[in-house]
Formats: structure tokens, sequence, C-alpha cells
């Protein structure tokens, strides 16, 4: 079973577009919300993350938004460049743990 | 700094062969995981090591065995391998103080069950 449900599975924008890639889960014990970033050929490496005490979180062009209420997370990549054509993964961590529960991956290309 | 390696990059097996994945670390990093990637499944956690000696289930750990000898080092082996292993496979470290839990992934084994 997904513990961690990431939509869409894949997504094309055109240069300058704000894809949004959506994430939702439902263990309550979950503390930190990692978002990880893979190029082809490549390992994923960490992005952007989030702990629910705050509902978004800035990095350059990377938004995290967080709804904690509607257990629900999502990446916004703002004005998208070609060199963000990667697959992104969402994923979760429970309290005092560090493993990590992944979503299944989305596959943005973006369109120069 | 070379941050985490694994070998071989590539694999071909016969059903029932055996091999073993090996990562290294220079990171000197407690911390240690297997995961496998397969389309449409996203990242799924084999097994994973807290410490030097130390091993422990995740996820999906049907099939494999691990070890952790040295701390700089997390074998994955595969003792009769099977098609339904057919996969990418992954290491990644990280420290036991790191703030965000960033884990460090290598470049991956595609391994191919035949």
């Amino acid at each position: 079973q997904q513990q961690v449900k990431q939509s869409p599975q894949s997504l094309i924008v055109q240069k300058g577009g704000i894809p949004i890639i959506n994430c939702a889960y439902e263990n309550t014990a979950f503390d930190y919300f990692p978002w990880y970033q893979q190029f082809p050929g490549k390992g994923p490496a960490l992005l952007i993350a989030i702990r629910p005490d705050v509902s978004e979180k800035k990095e350059g062009r990377f938004t995290i938004s967080f709804n904690k209420s509607a257990k629900q997370f999502s990446l916004h990549i703002m004005d998208s460049q070609p060199g963000d054509s990667a697959t992104y993964f969402c994923a979760a961590r429970k309290t005092g743990a560090n493993n990590l529960f992944f979503g299944t991956g989305t596959r943005l290309t973006v369109i120069p | 700094n070379a941050g985490v390696t694994q070998t071989p990059k590539f694999r071909v097996l016969k059903t029932g062969q055996s091999m073993t994945l090996l990562c290294a670390q220079d990171m000197n990093h407690e911390y240690m995981y297997w995961y496998r990637q397969d389309p449409g499944m996203g990242l799924r956690l084999i097994h994973y090591s807290v410490g030097e000696g130390t091993t422990a289930k995740g996820e999906v750990p049907d099939g494999y065995n691990v070890s952790r000898l040295k701390k700089q080092n997390f074998l994955l082996g595969l003792e009769s391998a099977a098609p339904s292993q057919t996969s990418v496979y992954f290491c990644a470290s990280s420290a036991r103080d790191s703030q965000y839990n960033e884990q460090f992934f290598g470049p991956g084994t595609r391994l191919t069950v035949l």
C-alpha cells in the first residue's frame, strides 16, 4: 500500500509555465516532507523540504505548499525552464525515524 | 569527495544466479539504505542500516540480504535472482544528526534478470 500518493504521473508544460505536483498521505505520524529531483541516469537529490508547522516554503523558483488538515502537500515550480525536466518524487518520514516513504514520481517535461 | 558510489553500474543475471551489489560512501554517514526503483512504483526501501554491524528490513526485503561490516560500506545480496528483481537499485546514506535527514544517493545499478 502506497503511503504517499503522488499525481500526476507525467506533466508537460511550456517554458515559463508553473507545473504543480501534488501528494497526499494518511499517516499523521509523518513529520517531514522532502521533495527529490532525479535526472535521467542519475540518483535522486534533495530539492526542498518542509515540516508541518509551516504552510509554505520557498527556495528559489521552487515552493512547497502544505495543508496539514487535508494531509496534502504540493510542489510548484515558478518560471519553469527546460533544465527542470526531470522526475520529481515527494516523500514523507515518520517522527523519530530515518526512513523515507516515497511517492510514485512525476515525470516533468518543460518544452522550450 | 566521491560521495556515494555503487558497483557495478550494470549487470545481467540468469534466473537462480547470485550476486552482490556494493555501496560505498566517504561522508562518514551513520545511516545507509538500499532502494529499488521500478516504473510507476517510485522508490521502495529494501533494507537499511543505522550503524556498522546493524541492519533492518524495509518495505520490500524478501529475496535480499544485506551486510554492513564497515561503516563506509553497505552490501546488497541476491542469493537466487528472479525476473521480478529486475530493477534499478539505488544506495543512499545520511548523517545521524542531519536537520533535514538529507539522503545522498548513488548513481544506481541497473540489474536485469533473465
